[in-house]
């Protein structure tokens, strides 16, 4: 069971915008910045967003992060059906003094 | 551009030592950031296992320190791990990975996997 909480899978149309939550506590996303990853089939997870809300190079801002509290949502809109992937949130555990993720959600573009 | 490359054998027996290594290229390890391992198990979700850090700490998964050990070769610009008295729940892909040092230690870099399989 997974320190972070996201739901097992979401799902929008092409064109559309979807949100992916993710749920922490205070000693976690309330404190620290929240990463997210993508992960397509086979292939190791891509940073995605990091320090909450700010993109690596070649990123598209189709993709952006978001914080309020202790919890924290990716959101993406211009759905594509490229963007089908299973979507991590990460952060640092201040009290655990772990890397925590969250268990990951399936994104299927109808 | 940054590149890390893990190795080591995909099949170990139960009750032996899993050791994999990563080769980094592109960036000196005892410049920045912390150096460490990641892994999946099938169908599952990412575990963080430890990381190294450019300026001496190493932490450790908590659930996984006893059984740990992480170095790092900052002549071959590689870093390693060993863990210990591995069990079926140990079969995984093994990532390493490079992640910041604190600023919610995001990972920016990941080789492409280590299948390693636990059985006899």
């Amino acid at each position: 069971q997974s320190v972070l909480t996201q739901p097992p899978s979401v799902s929008a149309a092409p064109g559309q915008r979807v949100t992916i939550s993710c749920s922490g506590s205070s000693s976690n996303i309330g404190v620290q910045g929240v990463s997210w990853y993508q992960q397509l089939p086979g292939t190791p997870p891509k940073l995605l967003i990091y320090e909450t809300n700010k993109r690596p190079s070649g990123i598209p801002d189709r993709f952006s992060g978001s914080k309020s509290g202790t919890s924290a949502t990716l959101g993406i809109t211009g759905l594509q059906t490229g963007d089908e992937a299973d979507y991590y949130c990460g952060t640092w555990d201040t009290r655990l003094n772990t890397i925590i993720f969250g268990g990951g959600t399936k994104l299927t573009v109808l | 551009q940054v590149q890390l490359q893990g190795s080591g054998p995909g099949l170990v027996g139960p009750s032996e030592t899993l050791s994999l290594t990563c080769a980094v290229s592109g960036y000196s390890i005892n410049i920045a950031y912390c150096w460490g391992w990641i892994r999946q198990p099938p169908g599952g979700g990412l575990e963080w296992i430890g990381s190294s850090c450019y300026d001496g700490p190493i932490f450790y998964n908590p659930s996984l320190k006893s059984r740990l050990t992480m170095s790092v070769d900052t002549s071959q610009n590689q870093f390693s791990l060993d863990l210990r008295s591995v069990t079926a729940a140990d079969t995984a892909v093994y990532y390493c990975a490079r992640t910041s040092r604190g600023l919610g230690s995001y990972t920016d870099y990941w080789d492409q996997g280590t299948l390693v399989t636990v059985s006899s």
